[in-house]
């Protein structure tokens, strides 16, 4: 198993363009997430999902959009690219809301500028 | 409110025991203790978690103070690849994870 895989690994965007990164789980998981990781900081939830079909904010969603079509998959979109979005994004599933443990994939490196 | 005060870095000789504190002093009865780590520039990885009871896995040991407001991961053998950033995350099973700015570990060879 693969576990929870990110495309791309790294992305240079210019202020104002768009992209949209893709995350992929084959655990069969109900919840997937996004966060984001700036310098020095943990971990910031933007959104997540439930299952597949339905999309919730996190703590940081503005400037971001999700969509979780197939159950394995969750997109993360950036519509109009800002330098304050410049951050390493990592994706995570889980089996449940009682789940213990979040499987993280390997992050992507996204720099606007 | 940040729920949990972690040290902002420790040092580990290879070999011996890491011992990584944790004061959680506001804890619920409801709410458990997880520990995860981020290894450099790697997603997140689990390690293990509590509610009331010492617990022990492959990877590390947590201990859980009576009274639950503080606990303590201790990785009984620690290897330069557990040079990382160790979070301590409480929270309800149904909640979402928090991450704060944990510790980061330095074991020296």
């Amino acid at each position: 198993n693969a576990g929870v895989t990110q495309t791309p690994k790294f992305r240079v965007l210019k202020t104002g363009q768009s992209m949209t990164l893709l995350c992929a789980q084959d655990m069969n998981h109900e919840y997937m997430y996004w966060y984001r990781q700036d310098p020095g900081m943990g971990l910031r939830l933007i959104h997540y999902s439930v299952g597949e079909g339905t999309t919730a904010k996190g703590e940081v969603p503005d400037g971001y959009n999700v969509s979780r079509l197939k159950k394995q998959n969750f997109l993360l979109g950036l519509e109009s690219a800002a330098p304050s979005q410049t951050s390493v994004y990592f994706c995570a599933s889980s089996s449940g809301p009682s789940s213990y443990e979040q499987y993280f994939g390997p992050g992507t490196r996204l720099t606007v500028t | 409110d940040a729920k949990t005060t972690q040290p902002t870095s420790m040092d580990c000789a290879e070999g011996r025991a890491a011992n990584l504190p944790c004061n959680h002093s506001t804890i619920s009865g409801n709410e458990y203790v997880y520990w995860y780590r981020q290894i450099h520039s790697q997603g997140p990885q689990y390690i293990i978690h509590g509610l009331k009871n010492n617990e022990t896995n492959e990877m590390a040991s947590l201990i859980i103070t009576e009274d639950r407001k503080s606990s303590t991961l201790i990785l009984p053998h620690a290897t330069l690849r557990d040079t990382a950033v160790y979070y301590c995350i409480v929270r309800l099973r149904s909640e979402k994870l928090v991450f704060g700015k944990g510790t980061k570990l330095t074991v020296n060879p």
